[in-house]
């Protein structure tokens, strides 16, 4: 397909537990950022990436959390120890600039229960 | 914390009434972009209007910014059944590499359009 793919489409997790959620971006598409949004909220951004490069991590909550995108395409992120307040969907979103205003395209989510 | 605020929170129409939902926010930007959600999916990117615009049109969307009063309006005209979803606004104020796709979300407007 041509949109961003992220995998699992949900995740059922007991407290405490390690998760791993991957995003497929656009093929070619330089900058990636993950978001999490809570039931009836906005997306808040997590983190960025251009290309390789982590560029951005001021939005992750804490340092349980880790995002990584080694080879420049696939990234992922992963909860360790997850809590419950952890249970949100968790966006993907790929870009094909890394220019102002550029549009992002946006996964379906991977939907985490932290339980 | 989200930047930007819609009002109203839900709208009920009917098909082929105009909706209109407003968007606040409250620091300077360089750009703010509309996206809308369909239940259980990914955000879709409708339109972008930099900080030097104050109206943009695309098919039925009609978007205005006014940067004095830090808000916009989205407006469809026509409304359609499959235009139920919630909207967004999204606020960009990053004007370096590093922080452009930083996008502060507020918590959507959720339109119902019944036939």
């Amino acid at each position: 397909g041509a949109g961003v793919s992220q995998s699992p489409r949900y995740k059922v997790a007991k407290r405490g537990q390690d998760v791993a959620l991957r995003c497929d971006p656009i093929s070619g598409h330089v900058s990636l950022f993950w978001y999490q949004q809570a039931l009836g909220q906005g997306p808040e951004f997590l983190t960025y990436f251009q290309n390789e490069a982590q560029l951005d991590k001021s939005g992750l909550p804490s340092d349980r959390f880790f995002a990584e995108r080694p080879e420049g395409s696939v990234s992922t992120l992963k909860i360790q120890r997850t809590q419950q307040e952890d249970s949100a969907v968790y966006l993907c979103a790929s870009s094909r600039g890394s220019g102002l205003g550029s549009p992002l395209h946006f996964g379906n989510g991977t939907r985490l229960t932290v339980t | 914390s989200q930047q930007g605020e819609e009002d109203p929170q839900a709208l009920s129409i009917q098909e082929g009434e105009n909706a209109t939902m407003n968007c606040s926010y409250k620091t300077s930007i360089n750009n703010l972009q509309w996206y809308r959600q369909n239940s259980g999916r990914g955000l879709v990117h409708l339109i972008l209007i930099r900080s030097n615009e104050r109206e943009k049109h695309s098919g039925r969307l009609r978007v205005t910014l006014d940067t004095s009063k830090k808000s916009s309006s989205l407006l469809i005209t026509a409304s359609r059944a499959a235009d139920t979803a919630s909207y967004f606004c999204a606020t960009g104020a990053g004007m370096t590499t590093d922080s452009w796709g930083k996008l502060q979300f507020g918590a959507g407007t959720q339109v119902v359009v019944t036939p």
